[in-house]
């Protein structure tokens, strides 16, 4: 079972450089979300999705942007990169209130 | 707001011996709670949940929690551990189904350094 892929594993973008980060789920999962991961800090929620067509911001939304097109599919775009975006990023889905998380994408932005 | 309180950032210990990693969550509505373990480079894996009833949860590796409502506490515990649970440790809540679940509240994180 594939799970949550997330693609690409690591990244490093120029300061103002824009991307989009993959997110695919392959267990027909209502709820996505987007988190950061910096160190000493957890995980913060960027934006989540309840279901294709709809989203909402999370605690640190700025910088950030998605879609969810389909159930399956969960892209963050990033749009002129800013150092402050260097993080580890993680996409997960749930069916209910346990998530299961992709590998993570680091991102470093110069 | 809900939120995550873990209190040791870093917990070392020596291999065989007993382990508590602390966590409190603050909430007005009632929640559930998890604890996630992430080895070195790798995502976030589920170690053990607590949706309701008996109030000591057991997961995987060994691994135990019991949730404490009057406390607000959800501390993690193992007995006896090994190297290979060397690793960071996140506690998380979640509102209940009252509540919505569809936002989990991270912790900063434990990181546990089990030593020979």
């Amino acid at each position: 079972n594939a799970g949550v892929t997330q693609t690409p594993k690591f990244r490093i973008l120029k300061i103002g450089q824009s991307m989009t980060l993959q997110c695919t789920q392959d267990m027909n999962h209502n709820y996505m979300y987007w988190y950061r991961q910096d160190p000493g800090m957890g995980l913060k929620l960027i934006y989540y999705s309840v279901g294709a067509g709809i989203t909402d911001k999370g605690e640190v939304p700025n910088g950030y942007n998605v879609s969810r097109s389909t159930t399956e599919d969960f892209p963050l775009r990033l749009e002129l990169a800013a150092p402050s975006q260097t993080s580890v990023y993680f996409c997960a889905s749930s069916p209910g209130p346990e998530a299961f998380f992709g590998q993570g994408t680091r991102l470093t932005v110069v | 707001a809900q939120s995550v309180t873990q209190l040791d950032s870093q917990v070392p210990v020596f291999e065989e011996a007993p382990v508590e990693l602390r966590c409190n969550y603050s909430s007005s509505v009632s929640v559930y709670l998890f604890w996630y373990v992430q080895y070195p480079n790798q995502g976030l894996q589920l170690l053990l949940k607590y949706l309701s009833g008996s109030t000591l949860v057991k997961g995987i590796n060994g691994f135990e929690a019991e949730f404490n409502k009057s406390q607000t506490s959800f501390h993690l515990r193992k007995p006896s551990v090994h190297i290979s649970d060397t690793a960071e440790y996140f506690c998380a809540v979640t509102p209940g189904v009252s509540g919505g679940y569809n936002k989990l509240i991270f912790g900063a994180g434990t990181r546990l350094a089990v030593h020979p």
